[in-house]
């Protein structure tokens, strides 16, 4: 598509409880990042990945976070065992063959909310 | 590590004057700048993108500049208008990280 898709918009998960995220990059982008929005305007870094292939994995808290971008699927974003400091919005965006240089494009975001 | 600093963190201006935003980063080893705005509750859109060999990008009313070897990017917008009323944001790229700026919240007073 033309637009990087982030679906759900919203999810509300009960300390403890999985949750899982997706992202639908742009038809032909090859990479794809994923961020973390908590206050206002502060991004955190996850992960990023050139097509399947894990690219920086530098930002993820590994023991309760993990993501995948696999062929012909949307890649995902999951975190185990939710705890109340994972509320934000996470947000994904991708770029185009150019990589280093390319622009990136954002999704709309999706708000995970923790109880 | 790489910290990118925007001031003013919030500006309000009348409608019609041009205002300038900046931009500062600690790290010029990077591969480009871009700035993007993000409005309420919704994502980023991105208004301009300057590689690192760039001086300034224009689009419409829009001019960004970047000084890599001081590691300052300025955003001009000519002609301000209620629309523009947004949080922007500049970021800097280097290998697949892009690090985020604090944001300027900007409103254009009608």
């Amino acid at each position: 598509g033309e637009e990087v898709a982030q679906t759900p918009k919203h999810l509300v998960r009960g300390e403890g409880q999985k949750a899982k995220l997706y992202c639908a990059p742009i038809k032909g982008h090859s990479y794809v990042f994923w961020y973390q929005q908590v206050l206002k305007n502060e991004f955190k870094f996850l992960i990023s990945f050139q097509n399947e292939n894990v690219f920086d994995e530098t930002g993820m808290p590994k023991e309760r976070f993990s993501a995948k971008c696999l062929p012909n699927s949307p890649c995902s974003l999951e975190i185990q065992a939710t705890k109340l400091e994972d509320s934000a919005v996470y947000f994904c965006a991708s770029s185009p063959q150019t990589g280093n240089t390319g622009e990136l494009f954002f999704g709309e975001g999706s708000r995970l909310t923790v109880l | 590590k790489q910290e990118v600093t925007q001031i003013p963190a919030a500006l309000s201006v009348p409608e019609g004057e041009n205002l300038v935003l900046n931009c500062s980063f600690t790290d010029s080893a990077i591969y480009n700048l871009q700035w993007f705005r993000q409005d309420p509750g919704k994502g980023l859109t991105s208004l301009l993108l300057i590689q690192s060999s760039q001086r300034e990008q224009t689009s419409g009313r829009l001019n960004a500049s970047l000084d890599k070897s001081s590691g300052r990017s300025t955003l001009y917008i000519a002609a301000s208008q209620p629309g523009d009323s947004a949080t922007y944001l500049c970021a800097v790229r280097r290998n697949e990280k892009l690090t985020f700026g604090t944001g300027t919240r900007l409103t254009i007073i009608p």
